[in-house]
């Protein structure tokens, strides 16, 4: 069965860091690009961070450039995303996606003080 | 960045009944290799999203044949054939041609 699995959000004060991940299985992770994508409450899906199957390049939505870090481990088959320098505005659920093949169920972040 | 412009924003339809949602976009779709990377995807109240067509038309894994897609360059249809419960939520359109990836601000199928 194909599943993807976020865990590390939580509530944090502005200016915080906070780091994501998303344990994959039943697919050969390895050979897909994956990405982060974000859902304000009550909005739509802003897609926030891709990188490639290597890990070699990464991508970024100009928003999040310079504070939020997309990286994967193959052999642990996790996707990762680093956030630092959290704005209330990056309050969301984050979903973790081979985009858009299949998606994790999402993992809340609340940035207030 | 590409805008994706969905109508209607939403709509109400009766179980059995067929309906189309538009996506048009600011940019033409088609990337360097010939393929137009605009998709389909559904969220159902609650849930993650599923996808439910790639590639314009190309059905998801599992997708019933009631959902097709059509189109070309900056202006594409879904188009449900007897709409079902299941298929109530918000559809979104996305485009995974350009950075920053984008999507419509979706549309919203209800029960009449």
């Amino acid at each position: 069965e194909v599943q993807m699995v976020e865990s590390g959000g939580g509530l944090v004060q502005p200016g915080r860091s906070l780091k994501l991940s998303c344990v994959a299985s039943g697919f050969i992770f390895s050979n897909y690009y994956m990405a982060w994508v974000r859902q304000a409450p009550t909005k739509g899906l802003e897609w926030v961070a891709s990188i490639t199957n290597s890990g070699g390049s990464t991508y970024y939505r100009d928003s999040v450039k310079g504070r939020f870090t997309i990286s994967r481990d193959n052999g642990k088959r996790t996707l990762y995303l680093q956030m630092d320098s959290l704005r209330p505005e990056d309050t969301a659920t984050y979903y973790c996606t081979n985009p858009w093949e299949r998606w994790g169920h999402g993992v809340m972040v609340t940035v207030s003080s | 960045d590409v805008v994706m412009t969905q109508t209607p924003p939403s709509l109400s339809v009766a179980i059995g009944q067929s309906v189309s949602i538009s996506c048009k976009s600011s940019q033409s779709l088609e990337y360097s290799d010939g393929k137009t990377y605009l998709h389909w995807l559904l969220q159902s109240p609650g849930r993650s999203p599923k996808r439910l067509i790639y590639q314009v038309s190309n059905l998801g894994s599992g997708v019933p044949d009631r959902f097709s897609g059509t189109g070309s360059q900056k202006d594409f249809t879904l188009k449900i054939s007897r709409v079902e419960a299941e298929d109530l939520g918000v559809y979104y359109c996305a485009q995974t041609t350009h950075f920053p990836y984008t999507f419509g601000a979706g549309t919203k199928l209800e029960l009449k």
